[in-house]
């Protein structure tokens, strides 16, 4: 168990409509990563929160948000969906140092039908 | 632009062989790091090893062992005396930055152990 919970483990839903990933990151830890894993793309990294303020972008649609909150969990916000956002969506969380160890969750794997 | 080549889609080898898994890289940075992690047939991402641009020296621990050469930007990954448990598929990954963030994954090797 790395101590990063991801919520909910399996997500089935409809084009056109808006979900919303959560993300709790291991005690303390203050920067948390999203990553997208689908068939198409492989993996990719989506952006980067710490302590609540955005630190790095990567390829994040338009169509996809993410924030951080003040006790730390993160939450990403996928709307207009379309088939091709169907995929594995992790987060990875470390305490915030350059040379910290990064512990993933368990992923949220999202279908669109 | 960054790029990361792992041209062994899978490989299979039978329990106790060692096996090397490769991965070449491409990059315009002069400070960049490079990532090893796992994913295990369960589907969780497990991190390996951090390595940045600076330091060449190999590592190894236990079984796992990183060769680094800027020579022929490459970054493999051998891992002595298989076991059935290190069945997964292995990804190397680059970032120009120091962090985790804005890295660019390979495709990915799928390794499977034979007992």
């Amino acid at each position: 168990d790395s101590g990063v919970t991801q919520t909910p483990k399996h997500l089935i839903t409809a084009t056109g409509q808006r979900v919303t990933l959560r993300c709790s990151p291991r005690s303390g830890d203050l920067s948390v990563y999203w990553y997208q894993q689908s068939l198409d793309q492989g993996l990719q990294f989506l952006i980067q929160y710490y302590n609540g303020e955005e630190r790095a972008k990567g390829n994040i649609l338009e169509r996809f948000s993410a924030q951080q909150f003040p006790d730390l969990h993160s939450e990403l916000n996928l709307s207009s969906l379309e088939l091709g956002d169907s995929a594995l969506y992790f987060c990875a969380s470390t305490p915030g140092t350059p040379t910290d160890t990064q512990y993933f969750g368990p992923g949220t794997r999202l279908t669109v039908l | 632009a960054q790029k990361v080549t792992q041209a062994q889609t899978e490989i299979s080898v039978v329990e106790k062989e060692d096996v090397t898994l490769d991965c070449v890289y491409e990059t315009r940075d002069t400070t960049y790091y490079l990532f090893w992690y796992k994913q295990p047939p369960s589907g969780e991402l497990v991190f390996l090893i951090r390595r940045n641009s600076f330091d060449e020296q190999n590592e190894i621990s236990g079984r796992y062992s990183w060769n680094f050469q800027k020579s022929t930007s490459s970054f493999n990954f051998t891992i002595t005396a298989s076991q059935v448990v290190d069945s997964a598929v292995y990804f190397c990954a680059l970032s120009f930055s120091g962090g985790y963030q804005k890295v660019t994954f390979g495709t990915g090797t799928k390794l499977q152990v034979i007992p």
